[in-house]
């Protein structure tokens, strides 16, 4: 079955310590993203890559870092230089951006940080 | 700045009725639309779609309704059913090429049988 699989569900992490978010796809797509969901928030775009050793800064880039190493991984990893790091995080990938290219999203990792 | 708008942050219907979720947005550069549907502890998942040339969209039960002069959309489910309780979640794009959604807060839907 192709789709995107984001590891752990759920992530606990003590302030001041960076975690990295894992996410892969084998649906062959040549884009990824990652979006980041608050309570009662719409989702807002952190990174987006689209294509290997390729990546840009989405609305609230701040506190992340991203590498697309490989076209099936695109892992995110949420420093101690983010300041609200607790949120629901999404990875997406589409065939490529723009017209008749949805965004296929994984299950998401649910990250808490005290 | 909130460019993508959706002012209702819950619905409720009866099993078999239309349910309405409407959407707005303020960019008038944004000439394509998502519905995303989405639920808990799920991603969410492409629904339907449509461009700026159109005025509506239709799949099946659904369908997507562009109103461009009023910068208004809206998804009309019908006949709703408990399956489709659910957050659903309206985004726009600047289109060709763009790689960037800007999504709505989301509506959460409850059919009730």
């Amino acid at each position: 079955d192709g789709g995107i699989t984001q590891s752990p569900k759920y992530l606990f992490r003590k302030e001041g310590q960076n975690v990295t978010l894992s996410c892969e796809q084998n649906l062959n797509h040549d884009a990824m993203y990652w979006y980041r969901q608050d309570p009662g928030q719409g989702l807002r775009l952190i990174y987006y890559s689209q294509i290997v050793n390729d990546f840009q800064k989405g609305d609230i880039a701040e506190g992340y870092s991203v590498s697309r190493e490989k076209k099936e991984s695109f892992p995110l990893t949420v420093t101690s230089a983010q300041k609200n790091p607790t949120a629901f995080y999404l990875c997406a990938s589409s065939i490529r951006g723009g017209y008749n290219s949805p965004l296929h999203f994984g299950n998401g990792t649910r990250l808490t940080v005290t | 700045d909130q460019q993508v708008k959706q002012n209702s942050p819950s619905l409720s219907v009866q099993e078999g009725r239309i349910s309405i979720l409407n959407c707005d947005y303020t960019n008038s550069m944004f000439d394509y639309f998502l519905w995303y549907k989405k639920y808990p502890a799920e991603g969410p998942t492409f629904l339907i779609s449509i461009s700026s040339i159109k005025d509506k969209n239709e799949d099946g039960r659904f369908t997507v309704f562009l109103n461009k002069s009023a910068k208004h959309l809206s998804l009309h489910i019908v006949p709703s059913q408990p399956g489709d309780s659910a957050v659903y979640f309206c985004a726009a794009t600047l289109g060709t090429g763009s790689y960037q959604l800007t999504f709505g807060k989301g509506t959460k839907l409850s059919v009730i049988p």
